[in-house]
């Protein structure tokens, strides 16, 4: 079936490196996202990867993925306050045109 | 380039009324995808439409509605509101959304706040 799951809370102190983790359940995933939503706004797409790929990294951002155990996660490396943010996690499955299918979000608290 | 655009962004109507939502995708991008984002359900897909043509569905009921014109600009309407519809409304476009799953990232606009009263 169609699900993806997040933890909805993490906080962490400025200059903390932040990991947050998803798990999903159907074996057809074709590309994890992550996306990221500031109050009041749309979603901001932060990365990517490709469901036959271990690791991608952009700058400030380590993406994990662990195929075998369903298990995706994003690492922001030197946390700011301004990544004080809802993060989420979404699949899109092969045969499934133009659908993501998110996880609940997990809200990023940065303290100073 | 220009980002994806909605209107209105804000909207407050009361139940009963219908109310008719527009997308402007990225220029280049054909295909357009509806969610729905709440507190209690989250991020909903609604439809996605190709060169005016629905491909995919959710699962809403048949009040919620779309259409695609031949720019690729959106809209998607709401029949016989209700208190539930109450909502952000997020659309989102791509390049050509591969049915069979190749990489085409959605790029998403900063929605449209729906308040039924």
């Amino acid at each position: 079936g169609e699900d993806v799951e997040q933890s909805l809370f993490l906080s962490v102190r400025e200059g903390d490196s932040s990991v947050i983790n998803c798990t999903y359940t159907d074996s057809s995933s074709t590309y994890l996202y992550w996306y990221k939503q500031e109050p009041g706004a749309g979603l901001q797409l932060l990365t990517y990867i490709f469901s036959n790929m271990d690791m991608k990294q952009d700058q400030r951002l380590t993406v994990l993925l662990n195929k075998k155990d369903k298990h995706l996660s994003l690492r922001i490396a030197d946390t700011q306050t301004g990544d004080s943010a809802i993060y989420f996690c979404a699949e899109s499955i092969k045969g499934n045109t133009g659908k993501l299918i998110f996880g609940q979000g997990t809200t990023l608290q940065v303290k100073p | 380039k220009a980002g994806v655009t909605q209107t209105p962004r804000y909207l407050i109507k009361t139940r009963g009324q219908q109310v008719t939502l527009s997308c402007s995708p990225i220029s280049g991008h054909r295909s357009v995808s509806w969610y729905q984002q709440t507190p209690g359900q989250g991020l909903q897909f609604l439809f996605e439409y190709f060169s005016e043509t629905q491909r995919n569905k959710g699962n809403f009921p048949g009040r919620f509605s779309g259409r695609q014109f031949s720019n690729s600009r959106s809209e998607m309407n709401v029949s016989t509101l209700e208190l539930g519809d109450s909502a952000l409304y997020l659309c989102a476009s791509s390049r050509k959304a591969l049915a069979g799953g190749g990489q085409d990232t959605q790029y998403f606009g900063p929605g449209t706040r729906l308040t039924v009263l």
